[in-house]
């Protein structure tokens, strides 16, 4: 069954404003990751969070997790057209595979 | 340091034909994974080899679906009869280490698109 469940399912912004993405999940996991693909591509890693950590930060990424709530939200501050793509998180519980989510498409608009 | 290769990029097949799929993971790589993913669809994992084993293949369909990572070579996704459902974005993503508790990052490449007509 699908681990990851991204909100909103789409996103449009205007260029400089922050967008926040949203991952829930089910069970209990040791690491949460976010991807992102542009259209046509593949994915490209962004941020690995382990589920004893509760926030990260690289660049313009910020991503908090909060396992009592199963949940973690992807946040990109002052967005660029740039950023348009999809955003996927990913769980991993100990030895599995990584499970994805659908997905957010996220549309900077310059 | 190239990334993740995958090729062909673009594979067309006719219904009944075979699609061969590869994938040159990164250098120093030793861990391979298969996913599938359907148009506005998240990616579904298929199999997880390292060289010359598979580890877990429980995301691959039991019939027609066949993965290898030989000593020498690339990692190979085979499909034999192709039907018009396995028409997918196939991606393959390769990692220092396997999944556990210390998890590494997947590195993934451009993918291979199958349109099976």
């Amino acid at each position: 069954s699908q681990q990851g469940e991204e909100d909103p399912q789409a996103l449009s912004i205007q260029e400089g404003e922050n967008a926040t993405m949203n991952c829930s999940y089910k069970t209990s996991i040791n690491n949460l990751q976010w991807y992102r693909q542009n259209s046509g591509r593949g994915l490209v890693h962004l941020i690995l969070i382990r589920s004893n950590e509760r926030e990260k930060h690289s660049g313009r990424l910020r991503v908090t997790l909060d396992t009592s709530k199963k949940s973690s939200s992807l946040l990109i501050t002052a967005s660029r057209a740039a950023d348009t793509a999809s955003y996927f998180c990913a769980t991993d519980s100990g030895n599995t595979p990584l499970v994805f989510g659908k997905g957010t498409r996220l549309s900077v608009i310059a | 340091n190239a990334g993740v290769m995958q090729n062909p990029r673009h594979l067309v097949r006719r219904r009944g034909q075979e699609a061969r799929l590869r994938c040159s993971p990164m250098k120093g790589h030793s861990h391979v994974y298969w996913y599938r993913q359907l148009p506005e669809e998240g990616l579904k994992f298929m199999v997880y080899l390292q060289k010359e084993n598979i580890i877990d293949e429980s995301g691959m369909p039991k019939e027609r679906f066949s993965a290898e990572f030989p000593k020498e070579g690339p990692s190979i996704l085979r499909i034999q009869q192709v039907v018009r459902g396995d028409s997918a974005a196939y991606f393959c993503a390769s990692s220092q280490f396997g999944s556990g508790p210390s998890a590494d990052t997947q590195y993934f490449g451009p993918g291979t698109r199958l349109t099976v007509l």
